[in-house]
């Protein structure tokens, strides 16, 4: 059974950097047939896409949010990672890792979430 | 960017009721849509993607209509655990963008 687990800071101070990994277990990230994605939802509010990332390395972020996002992925611990750099309080949001189909790209597994806050 | 609406943004049922959510597209996007619900402080759960096919271990009341830029989400006979927040994610272009959520309600 595919488990995706998300780690990191629950507080981040503004203008620092957020950074969360998420493990793949019962599962391995280099599989062919998946791309694995970051999403996150404000308290109270809805979904929005990040990003996601392809084995190989190969990213897709979303533009509002491009120029301070980095994804990657380490095959060797079958986790991928999320930096957002800058933050400020309208990040505040729970993160969510999930897994997409390669083709569909639909998100058939998700991690719990965890609750980043910024304030300092 | 492609932007996604839901159609009602809430609605209020019975146990049982049938009820369809609507989705719509600013510009076409064949069938890359999906539809996921979420229970309050749960992660959302995928119900139906490609517009028309269910998820493995998805109940067959769900069901998925539509292609284009309108789309629908039906559950037919509404069960006490459908009560939740849906939204419908669009993943034709690179931008996967979702809708705004409609939320299920016990009338």
């Amino acid at each position: 059974q595919l488990q995706l687990q998300e780690s990191g800071p629950g507080l981040v101070k503004p203008s620092e950097t957020l950074s969360l990994t998420c493990t793949v277990s019962g599962g391995s990230i280099s599989s062919r047939s998946y791309y694995w994605g970051w999403i996150r939802q404000p308290p109270g509010k809805g979904l929005e896409w990040i990003g996601n990332i392809y084995y190989t390395g190969r990213t897709s972020y979303n533009p509002s949010l491009k120029s301070r996002v980095t994804i990657s992925v380490d095959t060797s611990k079958d986790q991928f990672s999320l930096k957002l750099s800058s933050v400020t309080a309208a990040d505040t949001a729970v993160y969510y890792c999930a897994r997409l189909g390669d083709y569909w790209k639909a998100s058939d597994s998700w991690g719990q979430g965890t609750l980043v806050t910024v304030s300092s | 960017d492609i932007q996604m609406t839901q159609s009602p943004s809430s609605l209020s049922a019975f146990v049982g009721d049938r009820v369809t959510i609507t989705c719509r597209a600013s510009q076409s996007i064949n069938t890359y849509l999906s539809w996921y619900q979420q229970r309050p402080g749960n992660a959302p759960k995928l119900l139906i993607y490609a517009a028309n096919s269910l998820q493995d271990g998805v109940p067959s009341r769900f069901s998925g209509r539509g292609s284009g830029t309108d789309f629908t989400l039906t559950i037919s006979g509404l069960q006490p655990e459908d009560f939740a927040t849906y939204y419908c994610q669009q993943t034709y272009s690179s931008l996967f963008t979702f809708g705004p959520g409609t939320k299920v309600d016990l009338k």
